[in-house]
């Protein structure tokens, strides 16, 4: 079975400090990688996604970047973090997904980290 | 307009109650739907996709509405456990990225 880790759960950064978060996915391959971030109380953002090794969309541009290193490991970065980047963090993974044809391809999610920058 | 848009709540029902729960979408292009549950502090987790013909898992039911564009949510006699919000969620054939409803607040009273 497919199981999804990210680290660290918890995080306490001051501003202006670096940012690395990883993710690694088990149990599949060539999976469609996402980063995401929630505000409290507020809806999922898309922040990056990955298609395949070295291939990185970027949805929102801010002072946030990610890297895919591995097929199955994505790594979340920033130089400078700022009070705004505060929030729950999460990666998912889904299958590779047909561009045609009805497919389910659902998208799961690793535990999260949560991240405060002070 | 947002892509998918849900009623916020919370709902407040009392165990053993039935309560639905609508989302719409704007993108007729959108091609796969599903049903997400979060926990206060935690992951969304799956919880079912919406087939066309419609689906069904033990209390909960899901329905698609292509005409209309909007996905249900049904789930019957609830229990404490249901208490959640529950996320929308929208495939946009022949892209990558999935569209995130909000979500609804549900709270299943004793």
């Amino acid at each position: 079975s497919q199981t999804i880790h990210q680290w660290p759960a918890t995080l306490v950064q001051p501003v202006g400090s670096p940012l690395s978060l990883e993710c690694t996915v088990e149990g599949t391959s060539n999976p469609n990688l996402y980063w995401y971030r929630q505000a409290a109380g507020r809806g999922l953002q898309l922040l990056f996604y990955s298609v395949g090794i070295g291939q990185i969309s970027s949805e929102v541009p801010q002072n946030l970047s990610a890297s895919r290193p591995q097929d199955r490991q994505f790594i979340l970065s920033s130089k400078k973090l700022l009070l705004s980047d505060s929030g729950f963090y999460l990666c998912a993974w889904s299958a590779r997904q047909m561009t045609s044809g009805s497919v389910y391809n659902e998208q799961f999610f690793g535990p999260g980290t949560r991240l405060t920058v002070l | 307009r947002k892509e998918v848009e849900q009623d916020p709540g919370p709902f407040n029902v009392p165990e053993g109650a039935t309560v639905a729960f609508n989302c719409t979408y704007s993108n007729s292009a959108s091609q796969s739907f599903f049903w997400y549950r979060q926990d206060c502090r935690k992951e969304p987790k799956l919880l079912m996709s919406v087939y066309s013909s419609g689906n069904e898992d033990g209390r909960f039911t899901a329905q698609l509405n292509r005409a209309s564009q909007y996905i249900s949510l049904l789930i019957r006699d609830s229990k404490l456990s249901d208490s959640a919000t529950y996320l929308c969620v929208v495939n946009r054939a022949g892209t990558y990225k999935y569209i995130f409803g909000t979500g609804t607040r549900l709270k299943v009273l004793a």
